[in-house]
């Protein structure tokens, strides 16, 4: 099984829509969460840690479920400028070790 | 947020010579910087964790005699590919971390084997 596992899409959406991106992590004990945008032949940057209240930045809404090891985003009125691939990432270590586990990647593509 | 430089951004090279990719940060301190590669459609894997003044921790299945890594100050780290064959011709990516959640990383480096 893989460490982290995400839906690879591609989601087509009309602008406007609203789409929500799932992943699961097998380690239990994993103590960080982030969803990182990664754009064609570019490197990932991060879009937003992940925390267990759940947590929104604008049209995203990023959600975290330790018990079902279960981590989502939610995009709200989706834009051109939203096509990418969606990284769920994973922190296996508390502190400053950030040996990130990255899941395969959503791709979301957005079109008028 | 902090800035992680990486060079070259794009090389190619001939089938059997070695490639050196180097990776910066450039306004803080990484003690720890991560080296991942990153297949087409598929995602980043790591390959190894850099650490300053010490020698490299490897994944299993990465060849330490065929990607060399060198963390010599607090602000490089190189990762050497030697004898490089078409097959390691990827998308390699440094990371670096200030030691706090977020890892910020370099552009990456495209390479392509001939």
């Amino acid at each position: 099984r893989k460490e982290v596992e995400q839906d690879p899409g591609p989601f087509n959406v009309p602008e406007g829509a609203t789409v929500a991106f799932n992943c699961t992590y097998s380690n239990s004990a994993s103590q960080s969460f982030f969803w990182y945008r990664q754009d064609c032949r570019k490197e990932p940057k991060l879009l937003m840690s992940v925390y267990s209240s759940g947590n929104e930045d604008g049209r995203f809404t990023a959600q975290l479920n330790r018990a079902s090891q279960y981590i989502s985003l939610l995009i709200r009125d989706s834009k051109l400028s939203d096509s990418a691939t969606y990284l769920c990432v994973v922190n296996p270590l508390s502190g400053g070790y950030n040996k990130l586990i990255f899941g395969a990647g959503t791709r979301l593509a957005v079109h008028p | 947020g902090a800035v992680v430089s990486q060079h070259p951004s794009r090389v190619i090279c001939k089938s059997g010579t070695s490639v050196k990719i180097e990776c910066r940060s450039l306004d803080f301190q990484a003690t720890t910087m991560f080296w991942y590669r990153q297949f087409p459609k598929q995602s980043l894997m790591l390959m190894a964790t850099s650490n300053e003044g010490s020698k490299a921790t490897y994944e299993q299945g990465v060849e330490k005699d065929k990607f060399l890594i060198n963390h010599a100050s607090l602000t490089l780290s190189t990762l050497t590919v030697t004898s490089a064959h078409p097959e390691d011709s990827s998308f390699y990516i440094c990371s670096a971390s200030t030691g706090k959640a977020e890892a910020f990383f370099g552009q990456g480096t495209r390479l392509t084997v001939v």
